[in-house]
């Protein structure tokens, strides 16, 4: 089975503080998602990563940036932390597009780090 | 044209009944439709997912009704239990890395 872990369940900091966030998959995917999730907006996604070093912004980049430097882990980074980040934030991974099963792009998701940014 | 329009916020059911979610899309060339379903305190699971090239897919209980034309696609619940109350997310992609998911319904099925 397909494991997504996301390094705390709940964090909380401070205004102005740099956070990490940190996601580890086990199943060698090469794609890798961080979405945020609010009440009444859904699953919002915040960047995308489709291999080592490599990454795209989502719909709400802004305040976000990420790494990754191996294959199997990628962090999501709040350079100055504020109040308006304070969300359920969810990692994915997923196989890159293709193959002929509709399932093949299923993005698996880890179970999420609660942030409250005081 | 990016949005998901999902449908309703909410969902209340007793056991055996059939709950419906209902989605809209804008854009014609999203080709990839799937469902997640989201238990407290879990990330979200793929349920089941459809392609345009058919109007309906069951699996188990649960059934994608697809209408191209008027883009729209809905979840069906056949027989609901209580352990289908959960939080349920459709979405839409025309590349299926990137995927567009609707605001979620919570859906309580009550004994």
């Amino acid at each position: 089975d397909v494991k997504v872990t996301q390094s705390s369940r709940y964090l909380v900091k401070r205004t102005g503080e740099k956070v990490f966030l940190e996601c580890v998959q086990d199943m060698d995917h090469e794609n890798m998602f961080w979405y945020r999730q609010d009440p009444g907006l859904g699953l919002r996604l915040i960047y995308f990563s489709y291999d080592v070093k490599m990454k795209e912004k989502g719909d709400i980049p802004e305040g976000y940036s990420v790494s990754r430097e191996k294959k199997e882990r990628f962090s999501l980074i709040l350079e100055s932390a504020s109040t308006n980040q304070t969300s359920m934030y969810l990692c994915a991974s997923s196989l890159p597009y293709g193959g002929g099963s509709i399932s093949y792009n299923e993005q698996f998701f880890g179970p999420g780090t609660r942030l409250t940014v005081l | 044209q990016q949005q998901v329009k999902q449908s309703p916020q909410s969902l209340i059911v007793q056991k055996g009944g059939i709950p419906i979610i209902n989605c809209a899309y804008e854009n014609t060339a999203f080709d990839y439709f799937p469902w997640y379903q989201q238990f407290p305190g879990k990330g979200p699971a793929l349920l089941i997912a459809i392609r345009p090239d058919v109007s309906e897919k069951k699996e188990g209980r649960f059934t994608i009704s697809f209408n191209k034309s008027a883009k729209q696609f809905s979840l069906h619940i056949m027989d609901s239990q209580p352990g289908d109350s959960a939080t349920y997310f459709c979405a839409a992609s025309k590349d299926p890395d990137k995927l567009i998911f609707g605001t979620g319904t919570r859906l309580q099925v009550f004994p």
